[in-house]
């Protein structure tokens, strides 16, 4: 499959810092990708999907301001969380995808806010 | 967004074949089926997908109920490599392309 390259895979940072979290697809372009967070135990929850060129789309309850997207181009994007606080702390994944085919996962970057 | 019914959980031994079934009542006529995995602490993995037809890959079967509504993932032989949380999602064919996961099906395989 695709490799999707996310960095860093761990990062502590301090509360009220901001802490950038890279993807980049390595072998493949694609149109459209996705941020996820997810919490210990829970399911993967979708933050925003944005399309090249376009502005992100973000979920119900997902700050915009807070949780700066950007998508560069076709192989990519960054997102960025402003003035990081303790219930910040998760486990961000990217992805990207073409519409109905297979979509390809970067392999985490844990945040930890102290 | 089509609604998917999974079981919390599934076991299964090892070397045996392994029916994860999905109840997606709601999906359209245009939603592709997808299946995706999720090992622990790692990003998800594709398995499969499919839109009517039966599918086969390497790593797995993906059976579709004739009126759509249900489908099964079928690992042929399931090995302590395959334990993982499994998602079925539905994604609509035409219009915006989202992935939304559910709870999924935390799959245990036993030696």
């Amino acid at each position: 499959g695709a490799v999707v390259s996310q960095h860093p895979s761990r990062v502590i940072c301090k509360s009220g810092t901001s802490v950038k979290i890279e993807c980049r697809s390595l072998d493949f372009q694609a149109t459209t990708m996705f941020w996820y967070r997810q919490f210990p135990k829970q399911s993967l929850m979708l933050m925003a999907t944005s399309n090249e060129g376009s502005k992100a789309t973000y979920e119900q309850g997902v700050e915009k301001d807070k949780f700066l997207i950007n998508h560069a181009s076709l192989t990519l994007s960054t997102l960025t969380v402003t003035s990081a606080h303790p219930e910040d702390s998760s486990f961000y994944i990217c992805g990207w995808g073409l519409a109905n085919t297979e979509a390809f996962f970067g392999q985490g970057t844990r945040l930890t806010v102290v | 967004d089509a609604k998917t019914t999974q079981p919390n959980s599934m076991e299964s031994n090892e070397e045996e074949p392994v029916h994860l079934p999905c109840n997606h009542s709601t999906i359209s006529g245009t939603d592709y089926i997808h299946w995706y995995r999720q090992l622990p602490s790692q990003g998800p993995e594709y398995v499969i997908h499919g839109l009517t037809s039966n599918v086969n890959n390497r790593m797995a079967s993906l059976a579709i109920a004739e009126d759509r509504k249900s489908s099964t993932l079928i690992l042929h032989r399931a090995t302590l490599r395959d334990a993982a949380v499994y998602y079925c999602i539905p994604t609509e064919g035409a219009g915006s392309y989202q992935l939304t996961f559910g709870k999924g099906t935390k799959l245990s395989v036993i030696p």
